[in-house]
């Protein structure tokens, strides 16, 4: 079966500080995967997406980036982070070709 | 554009009440429609999904009928349980299969005992 891990779990980094976190997914393969935000509330922000090694979509200009090294393995990065990139990030996969998508248990980011 | 419109919350029952939660979206087409449920502190799970007109989802005593006429794809469970207390977004898929999906603002459940 499937499963999709994220970390880590919860993350509290200064103002200007960098960032790394990170997203993989066991059992099965060239999935299309996906960056959430939600900020407070509970809204959901599509942030990036790829279909493939190196293939990175972005959703939303900002200071934050991503990359995709292997093919089962996500990362969003940002070189300083801002107050206003606190929340909670998701990570998601779907197969490619399908429209159902399969989240990760989150990283709680707080900018202090 | 293509939309996902949500029953604003929050919504408040008693534990063995009946649940109503509306979505409605817009498309040119005939998406995939999902629910998904996030229960506090952790990711979205997969509630239910319906990938063609009249089509029923169903899943832990929650079920949403992919009504074509009203563009709607309302959420029901006939007794809610405190355990059902999440928050439960609606999402369409787009027009060609593997699109990303487009997710309504989420509602806030709460079931007192």
């Amino acid at each position: 079966s499937q499963t999709i891990h994220q970390w880590p779990a919860t993350l509290v980094q200064p103002v200007g500080s960098p960032l790394s976190l990170e997203c993989t997914v066991e059992g099965t393969s060239n999935p299309n995967l996906y960056w959430y935000r939600q900020a407070a509330g509970r809204g959901l922000q599509l942030l990036f997406y790829s279909v493939g090694i190196g293939q990175i979509s972005s959703e939303v200009p900002q200071n934050l980036s991503a990359s995709r090294p292997q093919d089962r393995q996500f990362i969003l990065s940002s070189k300083k982070l801002l107050l206003s990139d606190s929340g909670f990030y998701l990570c998601a996969w779907s197969t490619s070709g399908s429209d159902t998508q399969y989240f990760g248990p989150g990283t709680r980011l707080t900018v202090l | 554009g293509n939309s996902v419109t949500q029953m604003e919350g929050p919504v408040t029952l008693s534990e063995e009440a009946f649940l109503t939660i509306n979505c409605t979206y817009t498309a040119t087409g005939y998406p995939s429609l999902f629910w998904y449920v996030q229960y506090p502190g952790e990711g979205l799970q997969l509630l239910l999904k319906a990938t063609k007109a009249d089509d029923k989802g169903s899943n832990k005593g929650f079920e949403a009928t992919y009504r074509k006429e009203t563009t709607s794809f309302h959420l029901e469970k006939g007794s809610v349980q405190v355990s059902d207390s999440a928050v439960y977004f609606c999402a369409r898929g787009g027009e060609t299969s593997g699109s990303r999906l487009t997710f309504g603002e989420g509602t806030q459940l709460t079931v007192n005992p």
